[in-house]
């Protein structure tokens, strides 16, 4: 299967500062990106969709202006968790797609702890 | 809403001991039915895709069925490395915007 990258893999912040999550698909063209959230114990929560080149489109009850995503092209798109606090420390995994939605790519998550 | 509900919650076997791990769902206009295992720490790992009742995928030891309400994953014959959360997604929709929606997993332990 196709390769999804993110970085930084782990992540410990002081509450108010951002971090900037990394997403890259390494071997195919990623249409479409996801940004997921798990908490401990539960399933994958989609928290927005990426088009290259376009807005996200966020989910019900996720802040855009807290979670900010770029998908600049076709192979990177970063989440920006501004002014994080301990509510936001999760497990953060990203998905790619390409030009067709039936299977989606994974990476290996990327776990932000916010003091 | 969409919904996606897995059961067992948690399951544990012993070592050749077979099994199911059921995923049901509850969509309007289905697209694609995924199975996913996940190892603790780490992202998804895509296994199986079904696209319509009646449709069944192999993998090894794994095989996934398919019907207009429900998915079954069989374990035949498991392993210890067999052991890890099985999740089930659905993809639903129409045009250009089509949801996955996760099911809360199935924890596996095959016991040696």
């Amino acid at each position: 299967g196709a390769v999804v990258s993110q970085h930084p893999s782990r992540v410990i912040c002081k509450s108010g500062t951002s971090v900037k999550i990394e997403c890259r698909s390494l071997d195919f063209q990623a249409t479409t990106m996801f940004w997921y959230r798990q908490f401990p114990k539960q399933s994958l929560m989609l928290m927005a969709t990426s088009n290259e080149g376009s807005k996200a489109t966020y989910e019900q009850g996720v802040e855009k202006d807290k979670f900010l995503i770029n998908h600049a092209s076709l192979t990177l798109s970063t989440l920006t968790v501004t002014s994080a606090h301990p509510e936001d420390s999760s497990f953060y995994i990203c998905s790619a797609a390409g030009t067709s939605y039936n299977e989606q790519f994974f990476g290996p998550g990327t776990r932000l702890t916010v003091l | 809403e969409d919904q996606v509900t897995q059961s067992p919650e948690a399951l544990r076997l012993q070592e050749g001991e077979s099994s199911s791990l059921n995923c049901s769902y509850t969509v309007s206009g289905l697209r694609g039915l995924f199975w996913y295992r996940q190892d603790p720490g780490k992202g998804p790992e895509f296994l199986f895709t079904l696209y319509s009742a009646g449709e069944e995928k192999e993998k090894e030891r794994l095989k996934a069925t398919l019907t207009k309400k429900e998915s079954f994953l069989h374990i035949t014959a498991p392993k210890p490395e067999d052991s890890a959360t099985y999740l089930c997604a659905v993809q639903a929709g129409s045009g250009g915007y089509q949801k996955v929606t996760f099911g809360t997993g199935t924890k596996l332990q095959v016991i040696p």
